[in-house]
Order: C-alpha cells, then sequence, then structure tokens
C-alpha cells in the first residue's frame, strides 16, 4: 500500500498565482480530510468528505479556498488567489469508515506564497 | 464541542526515563481519543486510540494511553525513553462527528 499521496511536496508561488494541491487517498478509503498546519494556529481542518461527498466545509478559511472530490481517488485544495498568509503546510488523510479507524495522513505539502 | 488540551508545549527526558505527555479534552458526548506523532518534515502517524472498549490502551514503539473520564484525561506514557522517540506528538478528539480536533502538540526531546 503506498499510502496517501500528495503532490507536489513543497510549492513555492507568488502571491495572485493559483495554486491546486493534489491528494490521492489510500484505496477504498471513503473518507478524505484535508488540514492545514502552522505555527501560530496548529492543525486546522478545512473540509472533509465522504463518498467523495463534502460534508462539513466549516473550516475553508475564505472563498479564495475550494476543494474537489471528483472520484475516490482523488481529491484537490485549491487557492486562487494566493497571499503570504496562506504559507503553511497542508496535509490531506484518508480514512476507512471514519473516525474509529483513525486516519492515515499524507506527507504534506508545504506551500510558501512571496 | 469538542476540544483538547495539551500541558507542556515542550518536554524533555532522559533516554530511559518516563515519558509523560499530558492530554484533557471537553466533549459533549461519550469520546474517541487519539495520539498521533509527526517526525520532522513528516506526516502525522497514528499511535493509538480509545474508541470506548478497554481504558488501557497499547500503542505502537511502547506507548501507551489510559482514558479517564473522572479526569476528562487521555495521558500518553512509556516508561523508557528512546532517543528515536524525539518528535512532535499530537492528541485529538471526536464526538458525534467524523472530524477529529488535534490539540497544539508537545514537543519531545530525549537526552543521552
Amino acid at each position: 500500500d503506498a499510502g496517501v499521496i500528495q503532490s507536489p511536496r513543497h510549492e513555492v508561488t507568488e502571491m495572485g498565482q493559483e495554486v491546486t494541491l493534489r491528494c490521492k487517498p489510500i484505496s477504498g478509503h471513503d473518507y478524505l480530510f484535508w488540514y492545514r498546519q502552522t505555527m501560530m494556529r496548529g492543525l486546522e481542518l478545512l473540509i472533509y468528505f465522504n463518498n467523495n461527498v463534502p460534508i462539513d466545509d466549516s473550516g475553508m478559511p475564505e472563498d479564495r479556498f475550494s476543494a474537489k472530490m471528483p472520484n475516490a481517488s482523488f481529491s484537490t485544495l485549491k487557492i486562487q488567489p494566493s497571499e503570504p498568509r496562506d504559507s503553511a503546510v497542508y496535509f490531506c488523510a484518508s480514512s476507512w469508515r471514519g473516525r474509529g479507524n483513525g486516519y492515515t495522513f499524507g506527507s504534506g505539502t508545504r506551500l510558501t506564497v512571496v | 464541542a469538542q476540544s483538547v488540551t495539551q500541558l507542556g508545549s515542550h518536554v524533555s527526558v532522559s533516554e530511559g526515563a518516563l515519558v509523560l505527555l499530558r492530554c484533557n479534552y471537553s466533549s459533549s458526548v461519550p469520546p474517541y481519543l487519539f495520539w498521533y506523532v509527526q517526525y520532522p518534515n513528516q506526516g502525522l502517524q497514528l499511535l493509538l486510540k480509545y474508541t470506548s472498549a478497554a481504558t488501557l490502551v497499547k500503542g505502537i514503539n511502547g506507548f501507551e494511553a489510559e482514558f479517564k473520564k473522572s479526569e476528562t484525561s487521555f495521558h500518553l506514557t512509556k516508561p523508557s525513553a528512546h532517543m528515536s522517540d524525539a518528535a512532535e506528538y499530537f492528541c485529538a478528539v471526536s464526538g458525534n462527528t467524523d472530524k477529529l480536533i488535534f490539540g497544539t502538540g508537545t514537543r519531545l526531546q530525549v537526552f543521552p
């Protein structure tokens, strides 16, 4: 099992540009979560999906952020336009049947907006 | 609503000493509780979980945690620290949804 795969590992972009982060969950997992980690705010849940349907997006900070899950094996988190305060490590995690089985995290994407 | 408080952002121990990382939770419903470990430049790895079965939970790498409802605590322990245990540890809680709410983390340093 290759685990949760995120790409890219690192992204440096200029303010105002569009950024797309990608995630491939573990095959067979029916939940997918996007988290953001910063020194100031710690780990924040942005949005999660169940069976490709967004369940809770209350953590998405602004309309500049959007997430999609077009199928069970792929999800994207898009920021448009990006701002320096979006600099953070973004993690994707997946789970089979939710919280009772814990989450498996990817290695993260380190985003730097200059 | 659920929340987690981790007491002590940094803990230092000598190799071979007891490791104790503290976590207190708040939940309006019976919680599920988790400990995760994060090594530098890596994602989070599940150490152990409590899902309303046995109150003493054993995890990987010799760690264990005890759920104490009366104290709303879920402290993580390991009898003898190893240099490889140096990392950041996160406690997390889930209530009646599938959202995991994480604490602010405790960085464990192990000295030889």
